[in-house]
């Protein structure tokens, strides 16, 4: 069984650029989280894809969006970068629409992304 | 505000010793509830989940949920120097999203 991945590892960007962060989910999942982690913080959910469809999004501006794609990996793009940017963004895999399952939204979490925005 | 909480530590526990990590929520619409570790400079690792009142025992790790006083609880026996880390309760509401407390470090000392 394949764990979720994320891609670069690190990334080092200025202020008013724009990124795109990737992620795989686990092998059999179809739905994707999206969370970003300040320093000293518990993450924070930014949005969730289920079957290439936005399922909720948190607190965050337009300019963080997402996708999904048919092989359920997705991308987080990040327009307008700012210092307060600067975090660890972790995508997290599940397997959702089962209701009535006790552990359809148990989340597993990628590696992460260090995203410092200069 | 729905909201999670957990004091931010350090709790510090000798080896051997049970460490007893404590979370509140405020919604008491929440219907799932995890416990992560996560290593300095790693990401969280889901190492319990619970769902319904009472206990549930996974090796070493024991989940605790009490829903009418909204808390739930991670105990672990038997503590060695690798379970030092933070340890984050999140709770969920539905399925689309978790909601973290700040977390708890753990030391545990030889």
């Amino acid at each position: 069984e394949t764990g979720v991945t994320q891609s670069p590892t690190h990334l080092i960007k200025t202020r008013g650029q724009q990124v795109t962060l990737r992620c795989s989910s686990q092998s059999g999942h179809n739905t994707v989280s999206w969370y970003q982690q300040a320093l000293g913080q518990g993450p924070q959910f930014i949005f969730q894809y289920y079957r290439e469809e936005e399922n909720g999004r948190g607190n965050f501006p337009p300019r963080f969006s997402g996708l999904q794609f048919p092989n359920y990996s997705s991308e987080l793009n990040v327009n307008a970068l700012e210092l307060d940017d600067s975090a660890l963004y972790l995508c997290a895999s599940s397997l959702g629409g089962l209701v009535g399952m006790s552990s359809y939204n148990e989340q597993f979490f990628g590696p992460g992304t260090r995203l410092t925005v200069l | 505000q729905k909201e999670v909480e957990q004091n931010s530590g350090p709790l510090s526990v000798p080896e051997g010793a049970i460490a007893s990590l404590n979370c509140t929520y405020s919604d008491r619409g929440s219907q799932s509830f995890f416990w992560y570790r996560q290593y300095s400079g790693k990401s969280p690792e889901l190492i319990m989940s619970i769902y319904s009142n009472g206990d549930k025992e996974d090796g070493r790790f024991t989940a605790q949920l009490n829903k009418a006083s909204q808390y739930v609880s991670l105990l672990i026996r038997d503590s060695q120097p690798s379970d030092s880390a933070t340890y984050l309760c999140a709770v969920s509401y539905n399925t689309d999203k978790l909601i973290f407390g700040t977390g708890t470090r753990l030391q545990v000392f030889p």
